[in-house]
């Protein structure tokens, strides 16, 4: 499967534990993003990369969140001193840009859950 | 925040019936697209309209815009138990085409 992947697709945490997820893209695609899905919400946007550089950053990314891209090929996102307000589900999704398609490959997901 | 609203929030239909969803977003767009999202899977991408265009076909669906009334409609033809799931618009941010900014979603059911 070509597809993007993420890990784990469940976590189950306590708060103020700290917990970190991976994605890695499709391989060609150059551009990776995360999003933040609540229970009966779309996703929203919470950061871009574009290869290695992070060129955006949600308000909704607070100081306890931080992404990385080493070498722009997997991500991963850690969040520090979780809260029960984190739990959601967290999705990853990559892009090839250029040649006029906008479409976004989206990860099954890593579901979050904050006791 | 949410970009714009899908339309109606759940809807229940027969097998075989036609089901319409309608987004409404708020400011202009470059392109909008829509994605079906499985129960507690990821979403995948069903079609894209840019805003050039008034309609679009792929298979048993159909995509309207309507850049002035800043709203768009899903039809999904002769529906199947298969299509249950909820569907989202999508739109691009404002000066920017990478951003997607999501609705809230239709949840559809196909009763068989």
């Amino acid at each position: 499967d070509t597809g993007v992947s993420q890990n784990p697709r469940h976590k189950i945490t306590k708060r103020g534990q700290n917990v970190t997820f991976r994605c890695d893209p499709i391989s060609e695609h150059n551009r990776l993003y995360w999003y933040r899905q609540t229970l009966g919400q779309g996703p929203e946007f919470l950061t871009y990369f574009q290869n290695e550089a992070q060129l955006e950053k949600s308000r909704l990314l607070s100081d306890r969140f931080s992404a990385e891209r080493p070498k722009g090929s997997f991500s991963t996102l850690e969040i520090q001193r979780t809260e029960q307000g984190d739990s959601a589900m967290y999705l990853c999704a990559s892009s090839l840009e250029g040649g006029g398609s906008y479409e976004q490959y989206f990860g099954p997901g890593t579901r979050l859950t904050v006791t | 925040s949410q970009q714009g609203e899908e339309d109606p929030q759940a809807l229940s239909i027969q097998e075989g019936e036609n089901a319409t969803m309608n987004c409404s977003y708020k400011t202009s767009i470059n392109n909008l697209q829509w994605y079906r999202q499985n129960s507690g899977r990821g979403l995948v991408h069903l079609i894209l309209i840019r805003s050039n265009e008034r309609e679009k076909h792929s298979g048993r669906l159909r995509v309207t815009l309507d850049t002035s009334k800043k709203s768009s409609s899903l039809l999904i033809t002769a529906s199947r138990a298969a299509d249950t799931a909820s569907y989202f618009c999508a739109t691009d941010a404002p000066q920017s085409s990478y951003k997607l900014i999501f609705g809230s979603g239709t949840r559809l059911l196909v009763r068989p």
